[in-house]
């Protein structure tokens, strides 16, 4: 079958770092993609990977590992404004984003 | 970045009526759309592929008679869920992608909160 295991809620502090896990297992692979849904508003893109390594864009990055079905998106300078919940979401072979419950969390001054 | 826009975002609705909820892709056009729903503190579900000119794919477990789908033109998609009961009450969202490239990122409607009395 096909799923996602991403933590439940992390808490972390303004200004630090947050490293937000996800293992997945899908029916073939497009890519991963991240999204962030701050309460009661749609996602919103973040990053897209399809190959292995680092993307870095501003002050979040994605990293995926393929063979080991992994990725992480890691935010530095924490905001308030980063307070969401955050979706990991691959590609399987049909072009069809797999989603899980995603990672909420919260920014504590 | 492409903007999709949904209306209403905020709806009510008594049961047993219908609830009409559009998707818009404002400066691209979108031969698929898709319909999600998202229930509190779960992920998003799809619902159903809304292609252009053609019948939807619907999900499976997801009624195609009680969750209409009309993609008329490249610009614009309709979810009616007809009668609506409370269990239907939830937040239902839209997405499409820029091109129609398979592994582009998906840009979303604001979404659309239902709640049915």
């Amino acid at each position: 079958g096909q799923n996602i295991d991403q933590p439940t809620e992390m808490t972390a502090t303004e200004g630090a770092i947050v490293q937000i896990n996800c293992t997945y297992q899908t029916s073939g692979f497009n890519g991963l993609f991240w999204y962030q849904q701050h309460a009661g508003e749609a996602p919103t893109f973040l990053s897209y990977n399809v190959l292995d390594g680092l993307e870095e864009k501003g002050r979040f990055s994605s990293f995926l590992s393929r063979s080991k079905g992994y990725s992480y998106l890691l935010l530095k300078e924490l905001q308030m404004k980063d307070s969401a919940s955050y979706l990991c979401a691959p590609m399987d072979s049909n072009y069809q984003l797999i989603w899980g419950a995603g990672t909420k969390l919260i920014i504590k001054p | 970045g492409a903007v999709v826009s949904q209306h209403p975002s905020w709806v009510i609705c008594k049961s047993g009526t219908s609830v009409k909820i559009e998707c818009r892709s404002l400066d691209f056009q979108a031969t698929t759309m898709f319909w999600y729903r998202q229930f509190p503190k779960q992920s998003l579900m799809l619902m159903a592929t809304s292609n252009e000119g053609s019948k939807a794919t619907y999900e499976q477990g997801v009624e195609k008679d009680k969750f209409l789908i009309n993609h008329a033109s490249l610009t614009l998609s309709t979810l009616t869920v007809t009668s609506a009961h409370p269990e239907d009450s939830s937040f239902y969202i839209c997405s499409a992608r820029v091109g129609g490239r398979e592994t582009g990122e998906l840009f979303f409607g604001e979404g659309s909160r239902l709640t049915v009395l």
